[in-house]
C-alpha cells in the first residue's frame, strides 16, 4: 500500500533553515510527480511546491520562491523541501502528497500524515 | 484571500442532497480540471474527485463533481453523519503556474 512519511518539522526561529523529508513506499516513486501542501493552524490548504518525475520541472508558490526549494532523490524514494529564511507565516502542517504519472492520472491521491513547523521567536 | 472561492459553510440533514460550490476564473477552472478533497477533523485531506468528475478507488458515487464555465460543484447525495467535514476544491492556474485551492467549506450534518 502507498505510504508517505514526512519528517523534519519542529520549532524554529524566524530566519532559520529547515529541510523536510518525505519517504515514499508502495509505488514506483521515480515515475510520479510529487507535491508539498501546507495548512496553517485553523486555516485552509495551500499548495507550496511540485516536482515532476525525473525532477526536471519544479514549481513553487510565489510566497516561497527564492526561499524554499523542492527536490527529490529517486534512489532513496525521498522527496525534500529545503526551507530557508523561515517566517512566522510559514507556520503550518506540511503534507507530502503524491502526484500523477500520466495526463489521465490523479494528482494528490495519497497524503502523508504531515509534519508541523512552528516558526516563532 | 483564496483564488478559488467557496462558501465557508454548508449544512444538510441525513439523506439530503447538498451542493458545495467553487468559483474561479478563466485561468484555472475555466481551462483545467478540478479536484475535490475531504478533510475530517485532525486528519490529512482525502481525494474525493479528480479530473473534475472522476472517482478514486473507494470513494462512493454519492459524491459527484461537475463544472460549468468557471465554476465547479461538488454534490453529496444521501447525506450521512460521517460526511461532516471540511471540503476543498483545487485546480491548476495557468496565470500563476501553480495549484490554487479554495478556502474550504465546513459541512455540518444537522
Amino acid at each position: 500500500q502507498v505510504q508517505l512519511v514526512e519528517s523534519g518539522g519542529g520549532v524554529v526561529q524566524p530566519g532559520t533553515s529547515l529541510r523536510l523529508s518525505c519517504v515514499a513506499s508502495g509505488f514506483t516513486f521515480s515515475t510520479y510527480d510529487m507535491h508539498w501542501v501546507r495548512q496553517a493552524p485553523g486555516k485552509g490548504l495551500e499548495w507550496v511546491a511540485a516536482i515532476s518525475y525525473g525532477g526536471n520541472e519544479k514549481y513553487h508558490i510565489d510566497s516561497v520562491k527564492g526561499r524554499f526549494t523542492i527536490s527529490r532523490d529517486d534512489s532513496k524514494n525521498t522527496l525534500y523541501l529545503e526551507m530557508t529564511g523561515l517566517r512566522t507565516e510559514d507556520t503550518a502542517i506540511y503534507y507530502c502528497t503524491k502526484g500523477r504519472a500520466s495526463v489521465r492520472g490523479a494528482e494528490f491521491d495519497y497524503w502523508g500524515q504531515g509534519t508541523l513547523i512552528t516558526v516563532s521567536s | 484571500q483564496s483564488v478559488l472561492t467557496q462558501p465557508p459553510s454548508a449544512s444538510g440533514t441525513p439523506g439530503q442532497r447538498v451542493t458545495v460550490s467553487c468559483s474561479g476564473g478563466s485561468s484555472n477552472i475555466g481551462r483545467n480540471s478540478v479536484y475535490w478533497f475531504q478533510q475530517l477533523p485532525g486528519m490529512a485531506p482525502k481525494l474525493l474527485i479528480y479530473l473534475t468528475d472522476q472517482w478514486p478507488p473507494g470513494v462512493p458515487d454519492r459524491f459527484s463533481g461537475s463544472v460549468s464555465g468557471t465554476s465547479a460543484s461538488l454534490v453529496i447525495s444521501g447525506l450521512r453523519s460521517e460526511d461532516e467535514a471540511d471540503y476543498y476544491c483545487a485546480a491548476w492556474d495557468n496565470s500563476v503556474r501553480g495549484w490554487v485551492f479554495g478556502g474550504g467549506t465546513k459541512l455540518t450534518v444537522l
